[in-house]
């Protein structure tokens, strides 16, 4: 079964510290892969995405995410954290045939930023 | 303008009680979804819709029933709820099956 674990549950960075925030897949090919916001009580904001190509992404925010197939893993990371940057982070997949868009969410990551 | 909209953003309601959120895109996406964020913020989708047609219906009880009177809209009616139903329920759409899923703002659903 599809699944992605972001093995941290919470981190705590203080502000201009860079930042790498952790995802690994399970899943037989490669699927589409996702990086998610969620600022307290908002909805998901959509940072970055991956669906072939340049293995290294650019988003939103200043954020970055890099893809690695030997790894199963797509972290996202920040060079300097700003105290807005303070959420909840979600890593998620999709299969990329199957005709199915259904996003599988990891259980997020909770980003504390220290001034 | 709100690419997805859902009302209503707060809904706190009774046990046995039924309610409806009802979720709107402006986008021209012909894909929409239902998830549900629990208490630990884990997010699990529960319905797909594709032009009208529903495309997932993930293991909801079917005290849950989506609704789409139109590409643009998408409902969900919420039969009977249950203190287990309290949770933010997003909607989310998209051009195609393959395509990036945008969400709305989510809607705080509290049953007491």
């Amino acid at each position: 079964a599809q699944s992605v674990t972001q093995p941290d549950i919470h981190i705590t960075v203080s502000e201009g510290a860079s930042l790498e925030l952790r995802c690994n897949y399970s899943y037989g090919a490669t699927p589409y892969l996702f990086w998610y916001v969620q600022s307290p009580g908002q909805g998901l904001q959509l940072l970055l995405k991956y669906f072939s190509g340049d293995t290294l992404v650019q988003g939103i925010k200043g954020f970055e995410a890099e893809f690695k197939r030997s790894q199963s893993s797509f972290n996202l990371r920040k060079p300097s954290v700003h105290w807005s940057d303070a959420a909840e982070y979600f890593c998620a997949v999709t299969p990329v045939s199957g005709g199915y868009n259904k996003l599988i969410f990891g259980a997020g990551t909770r980003l504390a930023v220290h001034p | 303008d709100t690419a997805v909209s859902q009302t209503p953003k707060y809904l706190v309601t009774q046990m046995g009680n039924d309610k409806s959120i009802k979720c709107e895109q402006n986008l021209g996406h012909d894909t929409m979804y239902w998830y549900k964020q629990d208490s630990k913020k884990f997010l699990k989708i529960m319905f797909s819709y594709n032009n009208k047609e529903l495309i997932i219906n993930e293991t909801v009880p079917n005290r849950f029933s989506p609704k789409s009177p139109d590409k643009a809209h998408l409902n969900l009616h919420i039969n009977s709820l249950e203190l287990g139903d309290s949770a933010v329920y997003f909607c989310a759409s998209s051009q195609g099956l393959q395509e990036t899923q945008y969400f709305g703002p989510g809607t705080r659903l509290l049953v007491l």
